[in-house]
């Protein structure tokens, strides 16, 4: 299976800061990964597809990049709404992986 | 709209085995098909199998000789059998369907909590 590992395990921003999160596959993908925003008690929902690709309705503070085994998402400008737990996914080769996750949090 | 919606019991016993339904609508499982994804309680996603649109299925190795997925499509509804419950198997059990590109996971329904314990 191809392991996703992701990094930070947590993180704490203030409002308005750029973070990143790091996520590196045992293997190469080809870009066939995703990230996830999860907030407490919710479902996951998908903010980057593609590596690069917005979905639909997602701020555009929201980017994604990487190729290989190495990708980033990147939230801009840090906002209370973004607080949440965060999760990549490849999509490559069966089984679907995810990493670990990260726990953002507002300073 | 498309909305998908698990059902099943809440609690199971130890070694018994878990039947889950998820119920569709806006869209047919003909055309699109229907992913499982677990997360136990404050940990991460685990992918389970799917039911692809032409009624095949693909399983995670780790779980393959426990789990079933199937499907009635009259009634938009996959239905998923997994067997010999451990206390490891305690998570949220999610369906979940990709929008247009058919390797992200667009749709998600609610979950639900299933516990297994004595």
């Amino acid at each position: 299976d191809i392991q996703m590992t992701q990094s930070p395990a947590s993180l704490s921003a203030s409002l308005g800061e750029t973070i990143s999160i790091e996520c590196l596959a045992s293997e190469g993908i080809s870009s066939y990964l995703a990230w996830y925003q999860q907030k407490p008690g919710k479902s996951p929902q998908l903010l980057i597809y593609g590596a690069n690709s917005l979905q639909a309705g997602v701020p555009s503070r929201f980017s994604g990049s990487g190729s290989g085994t190495q990708y980033s998402l990147k939230i801009s400008s840090m906002q209370p709404e973004d607080e949440g737990d965060y999760f990549c996914q490849q999509s490559y080769k069966f089984p679907y992986t995810f990493g670990a996750g990260t726990k953002l949090e507002l300073k | 709209e498309v909305q998908l919606k698990e059902s099943g019991p809440g609690l199971v016993q130890p070694s018994q085995t878990l039947s889950l339904t998820c119920t569709v609508s806006g869209f047919s499982l003909t055309d699109y098909s229907v992913h499982w994804v677990r997360q136990p309680p404050g940990k991460g996603l685990e992918w389970m199998g799917v039911m692809w649109s032409g009624g095949s299925t693909a399983y995670n190795s780790a779980l393959k000789s426990r789990l079933s997925i199937s499907r009635d499509t009259s009634k938009s509804q996959v239905f998923l059998k997994m067997n010999s419950l451990q206390t490891e198997d305690t998570a949220i059990y999610y369906c979940t369907r990709p929008g247009r590109e058919p390797h992200w996971f667009a749709y998600w329904g609610q979950g639900t909590l299933v516990t297994v314990s004595s």
